[in-house]
């Protein structure tokens, strides 16, 4: 069965950056692209970026870029999502999900990775 | 950036009531319209996506419809587990973007 498996709860100083990774199994990762999306505490759904993972390719959000760096890591099936100069809004819970053959929908997610920015 | 504007942003009901969510795009949408549904401490599930079409495993009072700038996703018969938050989200153009959720309340 497919799987999206995150990194642990980071905590981190404003100005740091944070690394978080999708671990991918149970289907071929090259075919999928990977999407990441962040929930700040008690707010909606904002998206983030994807990769491609067969190409590198990339394709952020404004909002994001400029700070946002997604890579991944065929050979351990292994997508990263990296955002640098942290501020306290940034402090939020970041989900990787992979999206639907043929339709642009995220059908499996990760269970997501709390980041928290605190002095 | 296409703005989806879900309504209401919550609703009180009881088991076996019938709930409409309506989620309006600031632009018109082609099939790129998906519905997921999140409970608390838990990552969203994919509920609807190209508007009407049901994700496996998703029971049948689940519903969507809609074209151009105006959708809504229907249930059926509230069952206990159908308590949470629900999400719109457009892939029709960058960036994806998502309701601001309307959370379904027990009465």
């Amino acid at each position: 069965q497919v799987q999206l498996v995150q990194s642990g709860a980071e905590v981190k100083k404003p100005g740091a950056s944070v690394k978080v990774s999708c671990k991918a199994s149970g289907y071929t990762f090259n075919n999928f692209f990977v999407h990441w999306v962040r929930q700040a505490p008690g707010q909606g759904l904002e998206w983030m970026g994807w990769i491609n993972p067969n190409s590198g390719g990339t394709n952020y959000a404004q909002k994001f870029q400029g700070r946002v760096t997604m890579a991944r890591d065929t050979s351990i099936s292994t997508a990263y999502m990296e955002l640098s100069g942290l501020r306290s809004d940034d402090t939020a819970v970041y989900y990787c999900a992979r999206e639907m053959e043929q339709w642009l929908v995220l059908h499996y997610w990760g269970q997501g990775t709390l980041v928290t920015v605190s002095s | 950036d296409i703005q989806m504007t879900q309504s209401p942003s919550s609703v009180s009901a009881s088991v076996g009531d019938r709930v409409t969510i309506t989620c309006r795009a600031s632009q018109a949408l082609t099939s790129w319209l998906a519905w997921y549904q999140q409970k608390p401490g838990k990552a969203p599930r994919l509920l609807i996506y190209a508007v009407s079409r049901l994700e496996s495993g998703v029971p049948s009072r689940f519903s969507g419809s809609g074209s151009g700038t105006d959708f809504t996703l229907t249930i059926s018969n509230l069952q206990p587990e159908d308590f949470a938050t629900y999400y719109c989200q457009q892939a029709n153009s960058f960036p994806y973007t998502f309701g601001q959720g309307t959370k379904l309340e027990m009465k």
